[in-house]
């Protein structure tokens, strides 16, 4: 299957300061990527949907200025939690989609990010 | 509303076979996928299906029936390494993934 990178798998950060999680598909163009996050023994909560040059589509609920969302190219896109608290502390998950909107997503390895 | 409704945690012996089910009502319907989650990981994809019948790919098996809104996973000759979090979503009209919440499936030697 493709390949998804997702960097860092892990990082800890202080509180009011700012985290940016990469994706990156590494042998195919990612025409939509998908950023999840998901809580201890929950299923995935899909956070929002970005299109490569446009403007990311988030969920309800989802605080657009907080979890900011960037997907300039068709192999990258960045999610950056903006003045992180504890309680955006979670198991933040990506995943790509090179072919049509039938096909499968790959994922990348997820980010298990700490708010201290 | 849409749903996808799957048993929360099942568990089995090594070497046995394990169906695990999901049933769904969502708004429209454009596939139905299996992935496999470890503790600790990304999903990783395990069958897609979009027609009725059985996929089989090595000792993974995906069955569908689109008129009863149901799908079953089936696993055999379990190992170890099996135990994982096993996950169905569906594809809806709009082509929105919409996730079961797992099942847990613990292997007992």
């Amino acid at each position: 299957g493709a390949v998804v990178s997702q960097h860092p798998s892990r990082v800890i950060c202080k509180s009011g300061t700012s985290v940016k999680i990469e994706c990156r598909s590494l042998d195919f163009q990612a025409t939509t990527m998908f950023w999840y996050r998901q809580f201890p023994k929950k299923s995935l909560m899909l956070m929002a949907t970005s299109n490569e040059g446009s403007k990311a589509t988030y969920e309800q609920g989802v605080e657009k200025d907080k979890f900011l969302i960037n997907h300039a190219s068709l192999t990258l896109s960045t999610l950056t939690v903006t003045s992180a608290h504890p309680e955006d502390s979670s198991f933040y998950i990506c995943s790509a989609r090179g072919g049509g909107r039938d096909t499968e997503a790959f994922f990348g390895q997820g980010t298990r990010l700490t708010v201290v | 509303g849409q749903n996808i409704d799957q048993p929360t945690e099942m568990t089995a012996t090594e070497g046995a076979i394990v169906q695990i089910n999901c049933t769904y009502q969502t708004s429209g319907f454009n596939g139905l996928f299996w992935y496999q989650q470890h503790a600790g990981e990304a999903p990783t994809f395990l069958s897609y299906n979009v027609l009725d019948g059985l996929e089989e790919k090595g000792r993974f098996s995906s069955f569908l029936s689109r008129s009863k809104g149901y799908s079953y996973l089936l696993l055999k000759e379990l190992q170890m390494k099996d135990s994982a979090s096993y996950l169905c979503a569906v594809t809806d009209s709009n082509y929105q993934l919409i996730w079961g919440a797992g099942t847990k499936l613990i292997i007992k030697p």
